[in-house]
């Protein structure tokens, strides 16, 4: 039974354009957000996160939007730049983030062409 | 610099073979944790710790086992290594308290049990 979906498992965008990754979860206990970024022969790297208090969190050309009631995250990247290119793995957690289970999903290949 | 390191990197090893990989953190964090990620099944935690002596399973624990008699430090046995643990495996770390989630993971190891 997988908790947290990623249902795109590639993405192809062009450079200046913006990214869209998606991300639904099934577990009505999360309440707690995250995106790793991850590039080949690396280990996955925070990116941003956002709580369950929060319908949308920024950072920079990075944004994160919250839809509790569909159970639906998204992280949007604008503009799209090739060094955003790896693998981008949404996470959740459950009990205000002191709960120090993440559980990830398969994640999403992105790739940003010149 | 603050990391997480983990060795070897690299590992090829027979079925049975005893075998340890080891984790570093010089964070001084509270908390690690070992996953393993596989094509398709995204990252899955294998065991967890809170503090030094403190240890959980995570979601695939079986044919692991781990210590933590450092803070600093938390390695992960096979004991009798299997071709279905060929697999790359990262360990993570993060404080304990606070509202964030974020943690911090390792550069990964790559296991092939032949």
């Amino acid at each position: 039974d997988q908790q947290v979906k990623q249902n795109s498992p590639s993405l192809s965008v062009q450079e200046g354009r913006i990214s869209i990754l998606n991300c639904d979860y099934t577990n009505s206990m999360f309440d707690y957000f995250l995106w790793y970024k991850k590039y080949p022969a690396e280990g996955p790297t925070f990116l941003i996160s956002i709580s369950s208090i929060k319908d949308k969190n920024e950072d920079g050309r990075f944004t994160v939007f919250l839809n509790k009631s569909a159970k639906h995250l998204s992280l949007h990247i604008v503009p799209s730049q090739p060094g955003d290119s790896a693998v981008y793995f949404c996470a959740a957690s459950a009990g205000g983030g002191s709960n120090y289970k993440l559980t990830f999903g398969k994640g999403t290949l992105l790739t940003v062409n010149p | 610099e603050a990391q997480v390191t983990q060795n070897p990197r690299y590992l090829i090893t027979v079925t049975g073979k005893k075998l340890t990989v080891t984790c570093s953190q010089n964070m001084n964090h509270e908390y690690m944790s070992w996953y393993r990620q596989d094509p398709g099944l995204g990252l899955r935690q294998i065991y967890y710790s809170m503090n030094v002596e403190v240890t959980d399973k995570g979601d695939v624990p079986e044919g692991y086992k781990v210590s933590r008699k450092e803070k600093r430090n938390f390695p992960l046995i096979l004991e009798s290594p299997s071709p279905n643990q060929t697999s790359l495996y990262f360990c993570a770390s993060r404080p304990t308290g606070g509202y964030r989630d974020e943690q911090y993971f390792g550069p990964g190891t790559r296991l092939t049990v032949t």
